[in-house]
């Protein structure tokens, strides 16, 4: 079952506009990572947030994480056409060893230029 | 440094069929991730492969293995191929990091068809 849920599950703003989604998870994490798709590609590690930080921030990306609600919100400022994808959260469980990735469903971001 | 590259791209087979995937991790990467991806299921894990043992397994049949070589390069394998094995098969290969967590370097993806 999915770990983290994003919301929402689409999201089509103008170019130039922020888009804000949103990741909740279920369990204590490590870490929760934000990653981009481009359709039908691999996925493109964007962000990674710890689970003892609240924001973090990456050119135009802005990530928070709020350990007491379980979620993560990801921003990104002044949108662009190339900014088209599915954006998907990831956590790691907060148990010993290395635990797998587990995703989201996405939120599928369309810019319209 | 080379990126994650999975081969082949495009598979068709048909149901009842076996099928091998193929990734090469990023040079230096000793774990090696293999996720299923659909469009009702999202990304499921499959399973991890380091240092030639399977370290991590996903809820999946049987029909689904793995393995890994002495060089860190992977294949997963299918047998008996079902028509719900039609997916995006994305292989990841994973950078530990100081402090703990890590992460994770995706190939282009296989896109395997199952008619």
């Amino acid at each position: 079952s999915q770990q983290g849920e994003e919301d929402p599950q689409a999201l089509s703003i103008q170019e130039g506009e922020n888009a804000t989604m949103n990741c909740s998870y279920k369990t204590s994490i490590n870490n929760l990572q934000w990653y981009r798709q481009n359709s039908g590609r691999g996925l493109v590690h964007l962000i990674l947030i710890r689970s003892n930080e609240r924001e973090k921030h990456s050119g135009r990306l802005r990530v928070t994480l709020d350990t007491s609600k379980k979620s993560s919100s990801l921003l990104i400022t002044a949108s662009r056409a190339a900014d088209t994808a599915s954006y998907f959260c990831a956590t790691d469980a907060l148990i010993s060893g290395n635990t797998p990735l587990v995703f989201g469903k996405g939120t599928r971001l369309s810019v319209i230029a | 440094k080379a990126g994650v590259t999975q081969t082949p791209r495009y598979l068709i087979k048909t149901r009842g069929q076996q099928v091998t995937l193929s990734c090469s991790p990023i040079s230096g990467h000793r774990s090696v991730s293999w996720y299923q991806q659909t469009p009702g299921q999202g990304l499921q894990f499959l399973f991890e492969y380091f240092s030639e043992t399977q370290r991590n397994k996903g809820n999946f049949p049987g029909r689904f293995s793995g393995r890994q070589f002495s060089n860190s390069r992977s294949e997963m394998n299918v047998s008996t191929l079902e028509l719900g094995d039609s997916a995006l098969y994305l292989c990841a290969s994973s950078l530990s990091l100081a402090g703990g967590g890590y992460e994770q370097y995706f190939g282009p993806g296989t896109r395997l068809t199952v008619t």
